[in-house]
């Protein structure tokens, strides 16, 4: 099994550029999720999906858009990239539905932008 | 809503030291409590975990944490530490009652250095 993979590794974008970020798991996993990790802040949750075709959003959602059409992927979308975005992205899937799920990490994409 | 503090942001110590790592939580309610380490240049990994049962907790590469719910914290520990264990360690809680839906909320880390 591959656990949580991510496509891109790493991306350089101008100001008012777009992008998507995919995010795939081939664990079975109903619930992913989409964090943001920049220096001193720990890991900050965008947006979250407990289920193919839902999503909510988490922490920080504002300038983010999130889908999940397929239950193994969970698409992360940039509409407009401003500075502030620069951050390593993270995609976790956990078990379903209980209390006692641990969450995998994919390995990260590098988001830059200029 | 929850939130999780960690002690130390940077900590610098020599070969076989002994390492305590601090973590606190503030949340009303039952949690599920998690140590994740980030090796340099690599995602996270789970270190270790408690649910539930004995509060003391062991994981992988000799680390173990106990949980105090009378202090709200779940120290990290490992007796004798080496140079790979030079990371960014995270302690991250996620509500019991919320079946895991609405995320884990993270420390802000602490950077470990172990000198040679």
């Amino acid at each position: 099994n591959a656990g949580v993979t991510q496509t891109p590794k790493f991306r350089v974008l101008k100001t008012g550029q777009s992008m998507t970020l995919l995010c795939a798991q081939d664990m079975n996993h109903e619930y992913m999720y989409w964090y943001r990790q920049d220096p001193g802040m720990g890991l900050r949750l965008i947006h979250y999906s407990v289920g193919e075709g839902t999503t909510a959003k988490g922490e920080v959602p504002d300038g983010y858009n999130v889908s999940r059409l397929k239950k193994q992927n969970f698409l992360l979308g940039l509409e407009s990239a401003a500075p502030s975005q620069t951050s390593v992205y993270f995609c976790a899937s956990s078990t379903p539905g209980t209390a006692q799920e641990t969450q995998y990490f994919g390995p990260g994409t590098r988001l830059l932008v200029l | 809503a929850q939130s999780v503090s960690q002690h130390n942001h940077h900590v610098i110590l020599s070969e076989a030291a002994s390492l305590e790592l601090g973590c606190n939580y503030s949340y009303g309610g039952t949690v599920n409590l998690f140590w994740y380490v980030q090796y340099p240049g690599q995602h996270l990994q789970l270190l270790l975990k408690y649910f539930s049962g004995d509060p003391l907790v062991k994981g992988i590469k000799g680390f173990e944490a106990e949980f105090i719910k009378s202090k709200f914290s779940f120290n990290l520990r490992k007796p004798s530490v080496q140079w790979s264990d030079t990371a960014e360690y995270f302690c991250a809680v996620i509500p019991y009652s919320g079946g895991g839906a609405d995320g884990l909320t993270f420390g802000k880390g602490t950077h470990l250095i172990i000198q040679p």
